[in-house]
């Protein structure tokens, strides 16, 4: 078990809501990158926060956002939800200072839009 | 834009014999971390084992090793002695080696091991 938390643990949303996902990191880490993983996939790359900064952001769309707090938690949101948005959710805390930067993954939220 | 590919979506294995998941990416880079990670049905990701691009010797932890082949870009990971608790999804992940800059991981589709009693 990694010390990375993840609330909640499932969510169903129906089309057109608003969602907000949370990730508590690891102690010690400064850093949280989040990913989609849509079923039967490998997780994809949304976004990464440090030091509260958006520090790099995948393919996806600005309807995705997210923010990082002073203690490194961070929360993801999704507006306008669409069908596709259906995945599980992973947050993952590293210490960006470490030259080997190690991603610790939390167990997921896994998010259904009917 | 670098790839991950993992061709095998399913494998079986005996438990107690050896069983090797297969990898390539694709970059165009020259330093760069990868990894394999392990995802039990508990959904929890746990890194299984890590190699580093200028290391040309094979990483080991315990029971699981690496083949790591830089120039067919290859980086296939065996397990052996296969135990029940090794059943999971297995994926093979890439990271540049960015200093300070994003250090996304790109993940291939996975590998589902199933061991047999």
């Amino acid at each position: 078990e990694t010390g990375v938390t993840q609330s909640p643990t499932h969510l169903i949303k129906t089309r057109g809501q608003q969602v907000t996902l949370r990730c508590s990191s690891q102690s010690g880490h400064n850093t949280v990158s989040w990913y989609q993983q849509a079923l039967g996939q490998g997780p994809q790359f949304i976004f990464q926060y440090y030091r509260e900064e958006e520090n790099g952001r995948g393919n996806f769309p600005p309807r995705f956002s997210g923010l990082q707090f002073p203690n490194y938690s961070s929360e993801l949101n999704v507006n306008a939800l669409e069908l596709d948005d259906s995945a599980l959710y992973l947050c993952a805390s590293s210490e960006k200072t470490r030259q080997d930067n190690e991603q610790f993954f939390g167990p997921g939220t896994r998010l259904t839009v009917l | 834009a670098q790839t991950v590919t993992q061709s095998q979506p399913e494998m079986s294995v005996q438990e107690a014999e050896t069983v090797t998941l297969s990898c390539t990416y694709d970059t165009s880079e020259s330093d760069y971390y990868l990894f394999w990670y392990k995802q039990p049905p508990s959904r929890q990701m746990i890194l299984v084992i890590r190699q580093e691009a200028y290391k040309q010797q094979n990483a080991t932890e315990n029971r699981f090793s690496v083949n790591f082949q830089k120039a067919a870009k290859s980086f296939s990971l065996k397990i052996s002695d296969s135990q029940l608790g090794d059943a999971a999804m297995y994926f093979c992940a890439y990271r540049g080696n960015y200093g300070g800059a994003t250090n996304k991981l790109i993940f291939g589709t996975g590998t589902l091991l199933a061991v047999q009693p």
